[in-house]
């Protein structure tokens, strides 16, 4: 057990829909880090927050977005749900910069758009 | 920003061999190259790292080079087992990101 919780596991939508992942990191970790996969393939980075404030983004679409909270769990938010965003959700977390850069990940949000 | 290239894609070895993934980036301000093993529908685990004031790092049967100057580093697994197939990922610290690299599937055969 790494110590990042996400919810839920699993997630069946449908097109058009919108929905929200949810990531816990651990505890003492401020900085939160979504990336998805997508089916064979890699681990495509999304955005990074740290203690509450976005740090980094990567090519998240306009549909996605993302916060994180001041208890600093983190929410990825999907709108507009096409078939081509059924993918494996996952966050990492960090302590963050300046600190051990060890990241850790949860056991993902499977997201399968229908 | 930061590029990671891995190779090969797909590693195929008999149990007992030995398993050499490499990775080059790009951005010379990179100090911190993790690697993970990824199981199949699992999370990605840190299994080893390497910062970049060392060239080299060995845990057990896994090992980590890395060449500063050319920008390379490389995963060493010896005596593989057939419990060390999975993907790979070896990633480089990017401007506020960890960057992966395409990742390797290993398979070993008993």
């Amino acid at each position: 057990d790494s110590g990042v919780t996400q919810t839920p596991k699993h997630l069946i939508t449908a097109t058009g829909q919108r929905v929200t992942l949810r990531c816990s990191p651990r505890s003492g970790d401020l900085s939160v880090y979504w990336y998805q996969q997508s089916l064979d393939q890699g681990l495509q980075f999304l955005i990074h927050y740290y203690n509450g404030e976005e740090r980094a983004k990567g090519n998240i679409l306009e549909r996605f977005s993302a916060q994180q909270f001041p208890d600093l769990h983190s929410e990825l938010n999907l709108s507009s749900l096409e078939l081509g965003d059924s993918a494996l959700y996952f966050c990492a977390s960090s302590v963050g910069p300046g600190g051990p850069p060890e990241a850790f990940f949860g056991q993902g949000t499977r997201l399968t758009v229908v | 920003g930061e590029n990671v290239e891995q190779h090969p894609s797909t590693l195929s070895v008999q149990e007992g061999d030995s398993a050499v993934i490499k990775c080059t980036y790009s951005d010379s301000a990179s100090n911190y190259f993790p690697w993970y093993k990824q199981e199949l529908g699992k999370r990605p685990q840190l299994i080893i790292d390497i910062r970049s004031n060392v060239g080299e790092k060995k845990d057990q049967r896994i090992a980590v080079t890395l060449n500063k100057t050319a920008k390379h580093f490389s995963l060493h697994i010896t005596e593989t087992q057939p419990e060390d197939s999975a993907v790979y990922f070896c990633a480089a610290t990017g401007f506020q990101k960890l960057v992966f690299g395409t990742g390797t599937r290993l398979l070993v055969s008993p």
